[in-house]
C-alpha cells in the first residue's frame, strides 16, 4: 500500500492569491511528479525531481514552480493564481520494481480559481 | 516523441459482460507499458505493467492485458464485469526502452460504466 498524501483535497481561491499544494510520501521514494488532470484530457507532467535539489519542468508549461528540499516532501506553489489554473493536481512518486518504476498517487487536490 | 491513443472515451457494459477498453501506442520501439484506474476522487492506481517476457499480463481485480507488437496493442480484458469496476482506466507508456526514470505519457482515459 503506497502512502502518498495531498493537501488540501479541495481549494477554491481568488484571482491573484498565492498558493501552495502539498504532498508528502512515506515510502523513501527519490522520483516525485507533478501532473495536471482536466477532464477528458491526458494527465499532463507538468514538473518532477529525482532526488533532493533536483527539480525540472515537464511536458506541459506551467507558471507554477516546485521545490525539493526534503527526500519525503514536493511542494507546488502558484504565485498568483488565475482562473485558467482551475484543475486537478495529482503528486505522484515512484520506486523500481519488476524491470519498470512504478508511480504511485496521491488522492490529487482539485483547485478552482474564482 | 512517443504517443499513446485510447479508443472510446467512454465505454458502457453490462454486469456480467466482457469489458475491452483499447489501447494503442506510436513507438517502433516497444515501450514498456501500463494500465492504471482512478475511482471518483482518488488518484490513480496501477494495475497491470507489462516490461519483457510473457505478452500476456494478469493484474489486479481480474484484469488482464495483451503485448500485441505487430498492432502495437495493448489492450485491457476481464471476462466478467463487476459493479466495483466503474471507474476511469488510463493506459500509459514509457517515453522510450528501459523506463526512462520513471516517466510516462498517459492516453486521454476511458471512462467505464456497468449496468446492473
Amino acid at each position: 500500500e503506497a502512502d502518498i498524501y495531498q493537501t488540501p483535497r479541495y481549494l477554491v481561491i481568488g484571482t491573484g492569491k498565492k498558493i501552495t499544494l502539498e504532498c508528502s510520501q512515506t515510502m523513501g521514494h527519490d522520483k516525485m511528479y507533478w501532473y495536471q488532470q482536466d477532464p477528458g484530457m491526458e494527465l499532463h507532467l507538468i514538473h518532477y525531481s529525482y532526488g533532493v535539489n533536483s527539480t525540472e519542468k515537464g511536458d506541459l508549461s506551467s507558471e507554477s514552480t516546485v521545490s525539493r528540499i526534503r527526500t519525503e516532501h514536493f511542494p507546488l506553489t502558484l504565485e498568483s493564481a488565475r482562473p485558467s489554473h482551475t484543475s486537478q493536481y495529482l503528486c505522484a512518486s515512484s520506486t523500481y520494481r519488476g524491470r519498470a518504476y512504478e508511480q504511485y498517487f496521491g488522492p490529487g487536490t482539485r483547485l478552482t480559481v474564482t | 516523441a512517443q504517443s499513446v491513443t485510447q479508443l472510446g472515451s467512454h465505454v458502457s457494459v453490462s454486469e456480467g459482460a466482457l469489458v475491452l477498453l483499447r489501447c494503442n501506442y506510436s513507438s517502433s520501439v516497444p515501450p514498456y507499458l501500463f494500465w492504471y484506474v482512478q475511482y471518483p476522487n482518488q488518484g490513480l492506481q496501477l494495475l497491470l505493467k507489462y516490461t519483457t517476457g510473457a505478452t500476456l499480463v494478469k493484474g489486479i481485480n481480474g484484469f488482464e492485458a495483451e503485448f500485441k507488437k505487430s498492432e502495437t496493442s495493448f489492450h485491457l480484458t476481464k471476462p466478467s464485469a463487476h459493479m466495483s469496476d466503474a471507474a476511469e482506466y488510463f493506459c500509459a507508456v514509457t517515453p522510450s526502452r528501459g523506463g526512462s526514470q520513471g516517466n510516462l505519457i498517459f492516453g486521454k482515459g476511458t471512462k467505464l460504466s456497468v449496468k446492473p
